[in-house]
């Protein structure tokens, strides 16, 4: 088993759509949730962290975390075309020795 | 800021060649990464350090070493450059393992 698998995509969706992002992992010690954007030919940046399970709301976007499932997704309300980019899920333990552990990433193209 | 920049921006080596991918932050981090993304794939960890004079090897070490003698700056050299080599390499800087990670703008390697 894959520590993490990530939906492969790729998505189209019309302007305005609900946008569903999913991610499982396998290591129950994963602490740290996080979604990063990646857009074409630049650096992955940072859009959602969270360390608990449950939701977590910034704007349009939302991150879930269901630790007992072992999953986590990210929702975009009223998507736009803006948000055409590759979001890759990532995992980290605690303590010393922690690294991310990224998902293969899913690029979406959000269609006016 | 310029946060964390990288050098060169495009490359295209032969098969034997030798080059070294610069990556400098501003950000006075500590922790400091080298990842490849090849299409699909996701992020490998190549090497990462976690300070001046401390590197550990990631995910995919093979083919590359790296040094870190300041703070800054931390250069990821590859020797004997092979195809395989070919893929796009990022550098990411963090306050922490296990913190956000921000990346630079990537430097895409073709080797020939």
């Amino acid at each position: 088993q894959k520590e993490v698998e990530q939906d492969p995509g790729p998505l189209s969706v019309p302007e305005g759509a609900i946008v569903s992002l999913n991610c499982t992992y396998s290591n129950s010690a994963f602490q740290y949730f996080m979604w990063y954007r990646q857009y074409s030919r630049k650096g992955p940046e940072l859009l959602m962290y969270t360390y608990s399970s449950g939701n977590k709301e910034d704007g349009r976007f939302t991150a879930q975390v269901d630790k007992s499932s072992k999953y986590i997704s990210l929702f975009i309300r009223d998507s736009q075309p803006s948000d055409s980019a590759t979001y890759l899920c990532a995992f980290a333990l605690t303590g010393a020795n922690s690294k991310l552990t990224f998902g293969k990433g899913i690029t979406l193209s959000v269609r006016p | 800021n310029a946060g964390v920049t990288q050098t060169p921006k495009f490359r295209i080596l032969k098969i034997g060649q030798s080059m070294t991918l610069q990556c400098a932050q501003d950000m006075n981090h500590n922790y400091m990464y080298w990842y490849r993304q090849d299409p699909g794939m996701g992020l490998k960890l190549i090497y990462y350090s976690v300070g001046a004079g401390i590197t550990d090897k990631g995910e995919v070490p093979n083919g590359y070493n790296v040094s870190r003698s300041t703070t800054e700056d931390f250069p990821l050299r590859l020797e004997l450059a092979a195809p395989s080599q070919t893929s796009v390499y990022f550098c990411a800087s963090s306050y922490g393992l296990g913190n956000e990670q921000f990346f630079g703008p990537g430097t895409r390697l073709t080797v020939l």
